[in-house]
């Protein structure tokens, strides 16, 4: 029973279309991200959701919208893909409180043509 | 705002031989620091972490990190490398508070050579 799953795996489409990416958890934790890895494997948050409260929004296009219908959930909405969007994208969650481990999902590989 | 910085892209040693990936931390306050694995197309797996206490941590795999405060630094150690450590090796830490914000470093990629 994976405690973090993401769909889908891969994902190849093109430029302008709009796309998702689906997060669950069933780890019971009440804070959930979205990271973005890049090619040179650099890691970046971009959101963070605390029970459905979006809790950190870093610098990302508003191309971007995440959505957490409930804390076990949280999905990620892509409008007007470009190619720099290529990437691995990330979901994991934690329980709340500095000090607790993130447990991530396997990934997403995004490709944009 | 806190951060990590890995200084090394890449760390190359000989299976057997002591390894060290590097760490250090610019935070306010006390600071939590991680260290998370990736293998090859997988996510990140938590191996150890510091939040406060003895300042040598051990954690998965034979792992252990020692927390350094006067150097700010948090380096991941292993007395005897094997092949099968050779992966993507990531300093985190993260602040208090339900926001759990946690920031990553470059990545050291490990390579142990047979």
């Amino acid at each position: 029973d994976t405690a973090v799953s993401q769909t889908p795996k891969y994902l190849v489409t093109q430029m302008g279309n709009d796309k998702s990416i689906k997060c669950e958890q069933n780890l019971g934790h009440d804070t959930m991200y979205w990271y973005k890895q890049d090619s040179k494997k650099f890691l970046k948050i971009m959101f963070s959701y605390n029970n459905k409260e979006l809790i950190i929004n870093e610098t990302v296009p508003n191309r971007f919208s995440p959505k957490s219908p409930d804390k076990a959930h949280l999905n990620l909405h892509i409008n007007s893909l470009e190619l720099g969007d290529s990437a691995v994208y990330f979901c994991a969650s934690a329980r709340s409180g500095g000090a607790n481990v993130l447990t991530f999902g396997a990934g997403s590989r995004l490709t944009v043509l | 705002a806190q951060s990590v910085a890995q200084p090394e892209d890449q760390v190359n040693v000989a299976e057997g031989n002591p390894l060290t990936v590097k760490c250090t931390y610019s935070v306010s306050g006390n600071p939590y620091l991680f260290w998370y694995v990736q293998y090859p197309n997988r996510g990140l797996q938590f191996l150890l972490k510091y939040i406060t206490g003895d300042n040598l941590v051990k954690g998965s795999y034979g792992f252990e990190a020692e927390f350094n405060k006067s150097q700010t630094s948090f380096h991941l150690k292993k007395p005897s490398a094997l092949v099968s450590d050779s992966a993507l090796y990531f300093c985190a830490t993260s602040t208090a508070g339900k926001g759990n914000d946690m920031r990553f470093g470059a990545g050291t990629r490990l390579t142990v050579k047979p």
